[in-house]
């Protein structure tokens, strides 16, 4: 079956330090897209993908950054991990880009900055 | 700017209880809606949605109606379970600058008991 994986599922890196996250999805997919999820926020965007070698920043994209060399992956990169970047990361995946389009959400890593 | 608001919680109800979760939007055009449910420890999963107006998702015994003259998208359930239990999100996304972005609101946090 078709899935979205992402990996690790929990990290504890300490500040300063350069982490990347990976999200793999076996959908072919041409749209994904990288969520932090904190209390009382929801999910807010990131970045995100329309196809390979296209990033595009989101709404809290200070910080990360993201690069696509293929349809299957896109690695989330914390330059330099600060403690407010504590939090659980979501990857998703969508077939098309319309406003009725599903997304479909990985299991999450909690990534904790000491 | 586009915005869900929804009830904070936690809800806590017992098992069989009639359930009601409610979320409100603002929105410049005609945006979908969605509700999201997050079970413990594990990603997003899209419950329901509704792409316009008076439209009525479904989905496991959980309804709701978008109605555009209140701006709403209330998410109910005849008798709730145990396995109920979750975090549920409500979203939108509506066309901006081109991209459809899918916006969501803080979750709600569901507890069943027996």
């Amino acid at each position: 079956d078709a899935e979205i994986t992402q990996s690790p599922r929990h990290k504890i890196t300490e500040t300063g330090r350069q982490v990347t996250l990976a999200c793999h999805q076996t959908w072919n997919h041409n749209n994904m897209f990288w969520y932090r999820q904190d209390l009382g926020h929801g999910l807010r965007l990131i970045h995100y993908s329309y196809g390979v070698q296209d990033t595009n920043k989101g709404e809290v994209s200070d910080g990360y950054s993201v690069s696509r060399s293929n349809t299957e992956d896109l690695p989330l990169t914390l330059e330099s991990a600060a403690s407010s970047q504590t939090s659980v990361y979501f990857c998703a995946s969508s077939e098309r880009q319309g406003r009725n389009s599903e997304q479909y959400f990985g299991p999450g890593t909690r990534l904790t900055v000491t | 700017g586009d915005s869900v608001t929804q009830m904070e919680g936690p809800v806590t109800l017992s098992e069989e209880a009639f359930l009601t979760i409610n979320c409100t939007y603002t929105a410049t055009g005609y945006p979908s809606l969605f509700w999201y449910v997050q079970y413990p420890g594990e990603g997003l999963q899209l419950l329901l949605k509704a792409t316009k107006a008076d439209d009525k998702g479904s989905n496991k015994g959980f309804e709701a109606t978008y109605r555009k003259e209140t701006t709403s998208f209330h998410l109910e359930k005849g008798s709730v379970q145990v396995s109920d239990s979750a975090v549920y999100f409500c979203a939108l996304k509506a066309s901006s600058g081109g991209y459809n972005k899918l916006i969501f609101g803080a979750g709600t946090r569901l507890a069943v008991h027996p």
